[in-house]
């Protein structure tokens, strides 16, 4: 059974550019989550997706946009970067329609200069 | 809406000793669920434990239990035995059907366990 992926690891971007984060889905999940994670701080959600359908939306300006392919993998747009979206980025992936537990890859660390 | 709260920022004990970490929460929903995630510093996230708040019985996954008091919306961790690989950032998180199931999540709480 393969986890959940996320890449790239690390990003440097400079403020205003725009950046996608991607996430692969563990096997069977069709449900995909992201939060953002500050320095010192606990996550933050940023939506939810399910069935290629945003599912839910936690307080992030429309700035933040999201995909889903029909292979359950996600994407995670960001335009206009400032130098406060510099935060660790977690995927979860879940089954079935999010009532299951959530199981996390290993993050994509943006850094905006 | 609900809200996670962990008051210890940082705790270290001795390998070998039991630790408890704190978490309350609060919550109008009935039907909830609450974890416990470890974070190490290789950055993943890593459930520990679930507990579903319908469920009376506590919940225990070999060293960690939880001691799950739902009337005073408090979901402690126990870690027995503890070991050097337990050193991380550990976070209580909550989620409901009403929310859609999105986590909502503590400040963390740093655990070091020393040699």
């Amino acid at each position: 059974e393969t986890g959940v992926t996320q890449s790239p690891t690390h990003l440097i971007k400079t403020r205003g550019q725009q950046v996608t984060l991607r996430c692969s889905s563990q096997s069977g999940h069709n449900t995909v989550s992201w939060y953002q994670q500050a320095l010192g701080q606990g996550p933050q959600f940023i939506f939810q997706y399910y069935r290629e359908e945003e599912n839910g939306r936690g307080n992030f300006p429309p700035r933040f946009s999201g995909l889903q392919f029909p292979n359950y993998s996600s994407e995670l747009n960001v335009n206009a970067l400032e130098l406060d979206d510099s935060a660790l980025y977690l995927c979860a992936s879940s089954s079935p329609m999010g009532t299951d537990t959530q199981y996390f890859g290993p993050g994509t660390r943006l850094t905006v200069l | 809406a609900q809200t996670v709260t962990q008051s210890q920022p940082e705790m270290s004990v001795q390998e070998a000793e039991t630790v408890t970490l704190s978490c309350t929460y609060d919550t109008s929903e009935n039907n909830y669920y609450l974890f416990w995630y470890k974070q190490p510093p290789s950055r993943q996230m890593i459930l520990v434990i679930r507990q579903e708040a319908y469920k009376q019985q506590n919940a225990t996954e070999n060293r960690f239990s939880v001691n799950f008091q739902k009337a005073a919306k408090s979901f402690s961790l126990k870690i027995s035995d503890s070991q050097l690989g337990d050193t991380a950032m550990y976070f209580c998180a909550s989620s409901s059907m009403d929310s859609n199931y999105q986590l909502i999540w503590g400040a963390g709480t740093k655990l070091i366990i020393k040699p």
